[in-house]
């Protein structure tokens, strides 16, 4: 049972589309991520949720926006899509005031 | 401005010998360290970790050692087999605040 999930796996798509990522969790973890590897392959934090609440927001523009609509799920959604968000995105979880986070397999986004 | 910094892109050892990753962080802030190792097209996967109240954690063939004073950590694999080969991340945090800072990544190749 893969533990913690994303769909799609690969996404590309057009400047200018809006687009959502999945992330599950199977854990029972009370605190979801999203971070963006990008091409030099640095993983930096997005978003952080603890019980559907947002607690983290690393200066992400306002186009993305997260929607948790339970503790087990943490969505990102993309408007108005860039060349610059081509990126891997990967979903995390942990319980609250953990440090080990459990990472999914990361969704690659390309944009066109 | 890089708080977590691996200065190796890359390093390439013998089967069965010891491989050391280095990473360097300049937050004095920080008192948890975390060491995952990523294959490709994956997610990166926990590996080991420590407190700062520790200069050492080891776990089978995987020790971390921290050197606070010098604002250092390295993981050392010993020994080193291919299976091994993979991409490893240095990650900090501080506080439990939940926000984990990634250094870039050192990748490893270990040779049969």
């Amino acid at each position: 049972d893969t533990a913690v999930s994303q769909t799609p796996k690969y996404l590309v798509t057009q400047m200018g589309n809006d687009k959502s990522i999945k992330c599950e969790q199977n854990l029972g973890h009370d605190t979801m991520y999203w971070y963006k590897q990008d091409s030099k392959k640095f993983l930096k934090i997005m978003f952080s949720y603890n019980n559907k609440e947002l607690i983290i927001n690393e200066t992400v523009p306002n186009r993305f926006s997260p929607k948790s609509p339970d503790k087990a799920h943490l969505n990102l959604h993309i408007n108005s899509l860039e060349l610059g968000d081509s990126a891997v995105y990967f979903c995390a979880s942990s319980w609250d005031r953990e440090e080990t986070q459990y990472f999914g397999p990361g969704t690659r986004l390309l944009v066109l | 401005d890089q708080q977590v910094k691996q200065n190796s892109p890359s390093l390439s050892v013998q089967e069965g010998r010891i491989s050391i990753l280095n990473c360097d962080y300049t937050n004095s802030m920080f008192d948890y360290f975390l060491w995952y190792k990523k294959y490709p097209a994956e997610g990166p996967t926990f590996l080991i970790s420590i407190s700062s109240i520790k200069d050492k954690n080891e776990d089978g063939r995987f020790t971390v050692f921290l050197n606070k004073s010098a604002k250092h950590l390295s993981l050392h694999i010993v020994p080193s087999q291919p299976g091994d080969s993979a991409v490893y991340f240095c990650a900090a945090t501080s506080n439990a605040g939940n926000m984990l800072t990634f250094g870039g990544g050192t990748r490893l190749m270990v040779k049969p």
